[in-house]
């Protein structure tokens, strides 16, 4: 397994809609994970963090599945100013490789009107 | 954000010749790192530091070199640039163990 899988997607959803991301990755040891969003030559930005089952903020909730090790993120009410690419980031090893993280490829979401 | 910077934002220069990326941070993070991202491929770690004057390899490091004189900078070099270090090149910092990273704005670099 990669180490850190993505659905590049694109996803293609109207305004409104609920969306859900996962991402997989094969560091058992994780403790902690991220999402990031990125526009379009943009950096990117961290949207959530994630350290035990779950986080939620707002229209966005990240889920972390420890047996299955995946994270998910869920996007309620979808607006147009969500279309973006979602990264997410697992730390990359154990011990110094653990100040590392390692980046999915990113999934594309498109929401239209 | 974590207030950091990179100079230049974009460059175009020719190939064989030295090119220097600068990142520059207010936060007083630890640790930074240098990446670049390519359509395909996403991100990847070309070095990283974890204090002044300690650096390491990262996933594609071959034809870089850094360097961290002090805590709020970390220099890139591409000592002979190739077109294929035709990039997005983005530098972050973070806190440590567990802790998310921050971006900077990234530099567009084009090698002719």
């Amino acid at each position: 397994r990669k180490e850190v899988e993505q659905d590049p997607g694109p996803f293609n959803v109207p305004e409104g809609a609920t969306v859900a991301f996962n991402c997989t990755y094969s560091n058992s040891a994780s403790q902690s994970f991220f999402w990031y969003r990125q526009d379009c030559r943009k950096e990117p930005k961290l949207l959530m963090s994630v350290y035990s089952s779950g986080n939620e903020d707002g229209r966005f909730t990240a889920q972390l599945n420890r047996a299955s090790q995946y994270i998910s993120l869920l996007i309620r009410d979808s607006k147009l100013s969500d279309s973006a690419t979602y990264l997410c980031a697992v730390p990359a090893g154990s011990g110094a490789g653990s100040y590392q993280l390692t980046f999915g490829k990113g999934t594309k979401l498109s929401v239209i009107p | 954000d974590a207030g950091i910077t990179q100079s230049p934002r974009h460059k175009v220069t020719e190939t064989g010749t030295p090119v220097t990326l600068r990142c520059h941070q207010t936060e007083n993070h630890r640790y930074m790192y240098w990446y670049r991202q390519d359509p395909g491929h996403g991100l990847r770690l070309i070095h990283y530091s974890y204090g002044v004057k300690d650096t390491d390899k990262g996933e594609v490091s071959d034809g870089y070199s850094v360097s961290r004189s002090k805590t709020e900078d970390f220099l890139l070099t591409l000592e002979s640039a190739t077109s294929s270090q035709t990039s997005v090149y983005f530098c972050a910092t973070g806190q440590g163990l567990g802790q998310p990273q921050h971006f900077g704005d990234g530099t567009r670099l084009s090698i002719l």
